[in-house]
């Protein structure tokens, strides 16, 4: 089992330009989740999915967008990069939102 | 203030000693209390998980609530120089579709050997 993956793993970004970060679990967990952090203000949860075809606000939503394509998968869309985005995306998921959460090893943006 | 407050740090110890790590929670209806361990440039990854009140131990590990004082701590005992890694503390609700973790900032320790 791969777990949660993400790509890619680094990305730079000019201000406006779009792109999305891709997440797949393999372990058939329902609830997947967004988060970004940056230093000094730890894990903040930007949108999350409690099951296939659902999809919630978390705590930092303002300026993206999420898709749950099918239960497997769940990206995360900056449709108009800003620097305040430059951060490190973490996705995960877990069996339902009451169990604890696996996640991926995080992909690096940098908005210049 | 956040519902997670969690010391600082960071926190530097040698190779043996006994690490206490806290975290305040201000949500009285919080149930549930983790502690993530995140090595660099790594994801987050569970290491201790506790219901209510109470002490869980799992080896050198040893996870404690105080609901009363709204009180978090994971004490390391024997530290070893992998333990060196950013520790997040955790808590959600009971249950419920919107039953989300909230996080504390995280506090990163150094075990020199």
């Amino acid at each position: 089992n791969a777990g949660v993956t993400q790509t890619p793993k680094f990305q730079v970004l000019k201000t406006g330009q779009s792109m999305t970060l891709q997440c797949a679990q393999d372990m058939n967990h329902n609830s997947m989740y967004w988060y970004r952090q940056d230093p000094g203000m730890g894990l903040r949860l930007i949108y999350y999915s409690a099951s296939e075809g659902t999809t919630d606000k978390g705590e930092v939503p303002n300026g993206y967008n999420v898709s749950r394509l099918n239960k497997r998968e769940f990206s995360l869309r900056l449709e108009s990069a800003a620097p305040s985005q430059t951060s490190v995306y973490f996705c995960a998921s877990s069996p339902g939102t009451d169990y604890e959460q696996y996640f991926g090893p995080g992909t690096r943006l940098t908005v210049t | 203030q956040k519902e997670v407050e969690q010391d600082p740090g960071p926190l530097s110890v040698p190779e043996g000693a006994i690490v206490s790590l806290n975290c305040t929670y201000s949500n009285s209806a919080f149930q549930y209390f983790m502690w993530y361990r995140q090595y660099s440039r790594k994801g987050p990854e569970l290491l201790m998980y506790t219901y209510s009140s109470g002490n869980k131990e799992d080896g050198r590990f040893t996870a404690q609530v105080d609901k009363s004082s709204k009180y978090i701590s994971l004490f390391i005992r024997d530290s070893q120089p992998s333990d060196s890694a950013t520790y997040l503390c955790a808590s959600r609700l009971f249950t419920g579709a919107n039953s989300k973790l909230t996080f504390g900032k995280g506090i990163t320790l150094s075990v020199r050997p």
